[in-house]
Parts: C-alpha cells; structure tokens; sequence
C-alpha cells in the first residue's frame, strides 16, 4: 500500500522567504507528527495531531513556524520568514492509532536557505 | 537529565561480531519501547519493539530492564548492512509523543 508522501522531496529558498511543507499520511492513520533533522543530527519534534485532539505544539521552536491538518488527513508545515538555521530535513509520520503505536516516516523534505 | 539517553558512538566492529547497544530513559511510567534503524539520509525504520519479557527477530535482540530504566538492542554476526543509527524510542502513555534519542552509530568493517 502507499506509504507516507511528502512534497517538496527538495527546497531551496532565499532568507526571508515563506515555505510550505505538505505530508500525506497513510490513509486511515489518525496519527500524524512533524519532525526536524540536521545534518548528523538526532530526530527534532516539532507537533503532533492526534484525531481532533489539539494539536501538541511544544516542539516548535519559533512562532514562525505552524502547522495544520485539514480534514485529519493532510499536513502542512508552514515557516514563514525563512532564516539559515532552518536548513534541515523535515520529516513526517503517521501512525495508526495512540500515540505509542508504530511510526511510520515519509522520505522527508529537504529544505535549504540561502 | 535527557529523557532518553544514548552512547553516540560510532561503534567500528568487524564483520561478524556481536555488538549491544544500550538506552537509558527517566520516565519510570514509560509504557511502550521501541528500536528505529536510520540509513545514511534516509528516514527512519522500524525494526522492533521491545517486549518485557524480551523478545529476538532473527540476529536481533531487545531486552527491557524496568527496576533499572534500560533497553538494550544485540546484534549478532553483524553483517556489513547493518551499519546504520540505531534510534531508542519511548512512549510515556497517555497519548503523548514518543520521546526519541539521538541513536548510535554503528559502522560493520570488512
């Protein structure tokens, strides 16, 4: 079946810019997380949505970052007024049911600012 | 205190070896306990749960020890595609995200 999609698979963008990441879960997963990694770096949390639960939002580093989940299906993360330090891979996960089942992880965005 | 700790390594072994990793957590009410594998740029994997009374999958080995807060991950005969980051992944209950590790780096030498 299909796994998890993301897109852009890649992004480059100047400072200062907005971008917008989009995450397709598996279908029926009602479990869906925003993840950062730098380069050689562990697994950053960002959010998580759960159901129609309120989303957990203590992993967003900035309020330039949000994100939302529309129809408990897709996903967008959205960073405005990109820095450098953004630079990363932005991963997504889904998972079908509470929060302790399996994850499962698109091929990620990888983002760079110039 | 970190709430899931790891030795970072890398961990160089040769082909054949048997190597354990181990992963520390704080929370005592942890309920549920994972190993991820990660590939060079790649994203992360599942590669088995952790049971409490310890469970195998082939050359791999999960072990749980509550009164002491660890999880440990063994391979054994290490293959050259084992070389990986071994990712240590918690799950205190109610509903609340995983709590991940930095992982371990292991690299299986000719």
């Amino acid at each position: 079946g299909a796994g998890v999609s993301q897109s852009p698979s890649n992004k480059v963008t100047e400072k200062g810019k907005d971008v917008e990441l989009r995450c397709d879960p598996i279908s029926g997963h009602t479990a869906l997380y925003w993840y950062r990694q730098s380069l050689g770096q562990g697994l950053e949390f960002l959010i998580y949505f759960q159901g129609n639960s309120a989303p957990d939002k203590s992993g967003l580093p900035s309020d330039r970052f949000s994100a939302e989940r529309t129809g408990g299906s897709v996903s967008t993360l959205t960073i405005q007024r990109t820095q450098q330090e953004d630079s990363a891979v932005y991963l997504c996960a889904s998972s079908p049911g509470l929060a302790g089942t399996t994850q499962y992880f698109g091929p990620g965005t990888r983002l760079l600012v110039l | 205190r970190k709430e899931v700790e790891q030795d970072p390594g890398p961990f160089n072994v040769p082909e054949g070896a048997t190597v354990a990793f181990n992963c520390t957590y704080s929370n005592s009410a942890s309920q549920s306990f994972f190993w991820y594998r990660q590939d060079c740029r790649k994203e992360p994997k599942l590669l088995m749960s952790v049971y409490s009374s310890g469970n195998e999958d082939g050359r791999f080995t999960a072990q749980l020890n509550r009164a002491s807060q660890y999880i440990s991950l063994l391979i054994r005969d290490s293959k050259l595609s084992d070389s990986a980051t071994y990712l240590c992944v918690v799950y205190a209950g109610n509903n609340r995200k995983l709590i991940w590790g930095l992982g371990t780096s292991l690299a299986v030498n000719p």
